[in-house]
């Protein structure tokens, strides 16, 4: 059955720095998202992603986020300065079609670690 | 504010007895998705059952079973015949259908089914 996939699983990186974190979405979605849970916290939404635009994001996805599909199979979220308060598992979620209320399939996670 | 309750934060089970997860919400949204999420350790979160507002039967998907009421905004999980591979955090979520797509989580809940 396919699946998404992150890479990679875990990232330590230290405080200022760029991440990239990736992730491939099952092959025929067309939704794309990004979630992250702080240790101990919900899983909380960050961005979701449809036709090469971001559709929807939250007000934790400021100026320092940033998400592209490059290649028609890839999609990655950018952190461009890197701060503590990042640290967190970040999943990468994708849907087969519009419409609420579909499956998201979720990716197993990237840890990130900022030291 | 769109929130997800999960309040008790662990639970566990012997094998073959039956569970039963909590979740409140609380939304002034009329229509919307209501999903139940599990995440076995170290693996990716996977639907285990979906309920959608507008529809007064309860779910069921095999063992899992859903208790939803809509007046108090609770969609309460049901586990029957329990097994160890039922062993997993359960996360309650739902999507409004306000046009967004974006999943609003529960903090979850860890459920242990022990021999």
């Amino acid at each position: 059955e396919p699946e998404v996939t992150q890479t990679p699983s875990h990232q330590v990186t230290q405080m200022g720095q760029e991440v990239i974190l990736r992730c491939v979405p099952i092959s025929n979605h067309l939704y794309f998202y990004w979630y992250r849970q702080i240790l101990g916290q919900k899983v909380e939404f960050l961005v979701s992603f449809y036709n090469n635009e971001i559709s929807e994001k939250s007000e934790i996805f400021d100026d320092q986020f940033s998400v592209e599909r490059p290649d028609g199979s890839n999609f990655t979220l950018k952190i461009r300065s890197t701060k503590l308060e990042d640290s967190a598992m970040y999943f990468c979620a994708s849907e087969p079609t519009s419409g609420t209320g579909y499956e998201q399939y979720f990716g197993p996670g990237t840890r990130l670690t900022v030291t | 504010a769109q929130t997800v309750t999960q309040s008790q934060p662990e639970m566990s089970v012997q094998e073959a007895e039956t569970v039963t997860l909590s979740c409140t919400y609380d939304t002034s949204e009329n229509n919307y998705y209501l999903f139940w999420y599990k995440q076995p350790p170290s693996r990716q979160m996977i639907l285990v059952i979906r309920q959608e507002a507008y529809k007064q039967q309860n779910a069921t998907e095999n063992r899992f079973s859903v208790n939803f009421q809509k007046a108090a905004k609770s969609f309460s999980l049901k586990i029957s015949d329990s097994q160890l591979g039922d062993t997993a955090m359960y996360f309650c979520a739902f999507i409004p259908q306000g046009g967004s797509e974006k999943l609003v989580f529960g903090k979850g809940m860890k459920l242990t089914v022990n021999p």
